[in-house]
């Protein structure tokens, strides 16, 4: 089955840098990745996805990249700010939003 | 819209006893709903798919008679934790997919602890 591999498992940044997390798929199959924002005690929240027929999507500030040859894709913020604080995880699955697999999560702290 | 509630936010329940929690899809249809678990500072651990008007879909090594789930309408899944007992405590999690669509939208988590 489909794994997924997600890194850094932390990461700190100051406010205002950039922040980059990474993740890798074993499936070639896959085809929807989405990116997640969890706060402390909530459920996560889509901020967003890309599909396997786009290399690169953008909205404001998040950006997410694939590499469908090399099986990894990435989120990239710019202009963190301290509410961008939360855990992120990565997802992938082979039918948009069915049977997602998630990556760890990563941790991310934005200093002021 | 798209806002998936789950109830309750929180439940302290004895061992042996059994708890429900609901998962409502509260502006939209969801013919298909997700169940996850998710353990302190880990990741979410899918264990069952919930079709509207049929039997869920386990993930191995999830007791489907331990984790009952019912999707008897379009907008709502329940998930009973039968005879509780304190390894079940743990954070659960539903996601419901819009009907006609490949975006899922998730519900806030209910922190089970069992004592």
């Amino acid at each position: 089955g489909e794994n997924v591999e997600q890194h850094p498992s932390t990461l700190s940044v100051q406010e205002g840098d950039s922040a980059v997390i990474k993740c890798t798929y074993s499936d070639s199959a896959s085809n929807y990745f989405p990116w997640y924002k969890q706060e402390l005690g909530k459920g996560p929240q889509l901020i967003i996805d890309i599909r396997s027929n786009v290399g690169e999507k953008k909205d404001q500030r998040i950006a997410v990249t694939l590499n469908k040859t090399a099986k990894h894709f990435s989120l990239h913020i710019t202009e963190t700010q301290p509410e961008d604080s939360a855990v992120y995880f990565c997802a992938a699955s082979m039918g948009g939003a069915q049977k997602l697999v998630f990556g760890q999560g990563t941790r991310l702290t934005i200093n002021p | 819209g798209a806002v998936v509630s789950q109830h309750p936010s929180w439940v302290i329940c004895k061992s042996g006893t059994s708890v429900k929690i609901e998962c409502r899809s509260l502006d939209f249809q969801a013919t298909t709903m997700f169940w996850y678990r998710q353990f302190p500072k880990q990741s979410l651990m899918l264990m069952a798919t919930s079709n509207e008007g049929s039997k869920a879909t386990y993930e191995q090594g999830v007791e489907k008679d331990k984790f009952l789930i019912n999707h008897a309408s379009l907008t709502l899944s329940t998930l009973t934790v039968t005879s509780a007992h304190p390894e079940d405590s743990s954070f659960y999690i539903c996601s419901a997919v819009k009907t006609g669509t490949t975006e899922a939208f998730f519900g806030q988590g209910t922190r089970l602890t069992v004592v």
